[in-house]
Order: C-alpha cells, then sequence, then structure tokens
C-alpha cells in the first residue's frame, strides 16, 4: 500500500522555536510537496521539489525553507515559528510524468504555535 | 492567476439525498486540469477524478458524478443517495497543464459535507 507518512499529527510549540516537520513517501516518487491547510483558504503551496537537493518556491513560501537530501524525505522548516504559522501541515508526493496528476497525501500535521 | 472558488462552505443533508458541490475555476491556459480530493476526518486528501480541458464528457463513478462545462468555467461533483461515509471535505483543484516536473495544484477552500442518518 502506497504511503505518505507525516512524522507529527500533533505538535504545539513557542513563538521563536524551530520546527521541524518531516514527510518520508515510500513509493519512489520524484515530487514532494508541502501544503498548508487554513480554513477557508483551502490548501496553499509552501515549497515544492522535482529531485533530491531541488527546491522551489511555491505561493507562500515566506517563514519556511526546506530540506530534500533523500529522495523519499521532504522537511519543511519553520526558523522561528510565529503564532501565524499555527496551521494544518500537508506532505505529497507524485510520480514524475504521472498522467494522472494524482497527488498523495499524508495525514497531515497540525502545528500549534503559542 | 488561477483560481478556484467553492461558494459552498457546508452543506449538510440527510442520508440517501443527493447532493451537488460546486467548483468555478478562473485560467489563461487553454490546456488544463482539473480535480477533486476527498479529505475524510483522518485528514488524508484521497483523489477522486481528474479531467482535463479537452474533454468535457461528464463522468459516473458509482455514486459519483462529474459534470464538466467549460462554458460555465464550471466543474460540479453530484453524489447520489448520500451515506454518512460520504461526510468529509471536499476539495476541487486546478493545474495549468501537467508541468513537466511535478503538478502544482491550485485548490478552492474546500467544501464540507456533512451526511446525518
Amino acid at each position: 500500500d502506497v504511503k505518505v507518512t507525516q512524522s507529527s499529527r500533533y505538535l504545539v510549540k513557542r513563538t521563536g522555536e524551530k520546527v521541524f516537520l518531516e514527510c518520508v513517501q515510500d513509493m519512489d516518487h520524484e515530487n514532494m510537496f508541502w501544503y498548508r491547510q487554513d480554513p477557508g483558504l483551502g490548501l496553499r503551496l509552501i515549497y515544492f521539489s522535482y529531485d533530491v537537493k531541488m527546491k522551489e518556491k511555491g505561493d507562500i513560501p515566506e517563514g519556511y525553507s526546506v530540506s530534500r537530501e533523500k529522495k523519499e524525505r521532504f522537511s519543511l522548516i519553520l526558523e522561528s515559528a510565529s503564532t501565524n504559522q499555527t496551521s494544518m501541515y500537508l506532505c505529497a508526493s507524485s510520480l514524475h510524468g504521472s498522467n494522472t496528476g494524482e497527488l498523495f497525501f499524508g495525514e497531515g500535521s497540525r502545528l500549534t504555535v503559542l | 492567476a488561477q483560481k478556484v472558488t467553492q461558494a459552498q462552505t457546508e452543506i449538510s443533508v440527510v442520508e440517501k439525498e443527493d447532493v451537488t458541490l460546486d467548483c468555478v475555476y478562473e485560467t489563461r491556459d487553454t490546456t488544463y486540469y482539473l480535480f477533486w480530493y476527498k479529505q475524510p476526518p483522518s485528514g488524508e486528501l484521497v483523489f477522486l477524478i481528474r479531467r482535463n480541458s479537452f474533454d468535457e464528457q461528464n463522468e459516473i463513478s458509482g455514486r459519483y458524478s462529474w459534470n464538466f462545462q467549460k462554458s460555465t468555467s464550471s466543474f460540479n461533483f453530484t453524489i447520489t443517495a448520500s451515506q454518512v461515509v460520504d461526510s468529509a471535505v471536499y476539495f476541487c483543484a486546478l493545474s495549468e497543464a501537467l508541468w513537466y516536473q511535478g503538478n502544482k495544484l491550485v485548490f478552492g477552500a474546500g467544501t464540507i459535507l456533512r451526511v446525518k442518518s
């Protein structure tokens, strides 16, 4: 069964802390994505990566960075967490050149910044 | 710029009712792709369907059907004889042509569907 696994379902952090959100996929997908989900705003793309060590900014990259050192792992980093980064974070992956365009999502990481 | 509008924030129906979720999109591209995803309470988004802009044929899959109309820029989703298990958040999404290295999807705000028994 295909799987995208996010390391933490729930996190509570304090303002100014450094936060790591980890995502691992076991489907050998080239593409990986980080989205943020907020009520009334849907999903917004933060960063994506189409290969190891490659990254591209999405629509809302400010305050975030990412790391892709291995094909199966894509990390989202909040260098200095702020309260406006309280949100649900969703990781997704897809196969390069997939003709269905299907994204496979993890279950999400709900981050609360106090 | 791409935009997806799901005007219905929340819909409540009684089991066995039919329900239609609306999706209106904006794009300047002539080639684009439309998607529907379901997010059950567990949180993981599940892919339901993808349509390309050249194929306006409606599609039916069991109790699900989709109505794509380019003239009104709409891609509506109907669930026939709804069931409690259909309760979820449903997202409509758009990508402007399959990007060479991946699919950057623009999502709507989502519609919460509550099906009561």
